[in-house]
């Protein structure tokens, strides 16, 4: 057990739909990561949320936003959902910010776009 | 630009054989890499990472890598399969000097493991 909890564990909607993918980081650990994983993408870096505030930014799409709240938890949000979108995220949380850091993944969401 | 190669997206070996998955990058700087596995269903676990110290790396479950700069390789090797170590495993290539927008997710290697 890696300490990250992730809800919830699956997810099934419709296009056109919103939804929302929480994430609790480790004890201490003041960043946050959000991956994508699909079948034809692989493993795609999201965002990076450190202390409240965004700190790197990946191949996200803008239809997807996230947030990080002052108690360190973080929401990814999927707007206006498409087929593709259907995936595994992840989220991970490390101590700090540096890319080395070792991140801690969660058990991860998995959404199915109808 | 950086980017990462897994050689093989498949690899099977017997229990008790050794295992060796193949992982080659390109990185403009001097790069930190990371070997990830993820067992079915689960997120994914570090297994050892190389930050300019040591070039053999040992990590978990007696697995060890080295970083050869000569050949762009990080290959993570076990002298001896054990049937929990089937699952996905992710060589992952970062520059140390720049931000999470720079980490690189290889496509994974399959491993199986035969009884």
């Amino acid at each position: 057990d890696s300490g990250v909890t992730q809800t919830p564990k699956h997810l099934i909607t419709a296009t056109g739909q919103r939804v929302t993918l929480r994430c609790s980081p480790r004890s201490g650990d003041l960043s946050v990561y959000w991956y994508q994983q699909s079948l034809d993408q692989g493993l795609q870096f999201l965002i990076q949320y450190y202390n409240g505030e965004e700190r790197a930014k990946g191949n996200i799409l803008e239809r997807f936003s996230a947030q990080q709240f002052p108690d360190l938890h973080s929401e990814l949000n999927l707007s206006s959902l498409e087929l593709g979108d259907s995936a595994l995220y992840f989220c991970a949380s490390s101590e700090g910010i540096m890319s080395t850091d070792t991140q801690y993944f969660g058990p991860g969401t998995r959404l199915t776009v109808l | 630009a950086q980017s990462v190669t897994q050689l093989d997206s498949h690899v099977s070996v017997s229990e008790g054989t050794p295992v060796l998955l193949r992982c080659n990058y390109s990185s403009s700087y001097s790069p930190s890499l990371f070997w990830y596995v993820q067992h079915p269903n689960k997120g994914l676990q570090l297994l050892l990472k190389y930050t300019s110290a040591a070039t053999l790396v040992k990590g978990i479950n007696g697995f060890e890598a080295e970083f050869k700069k000569s050949e762009t390789s990080f290959h993570l090797t076990k002298p001896s399969a054990h049937m929990s170590d089937a699952a996905e495993y992710f060589c992952v290539v970062s520059d140390p000097y720049s931000s999470a927008s720079k980490i690189i997710f290889g496509s994974g290697t399959r491993l199986s493991i035969r009884p």
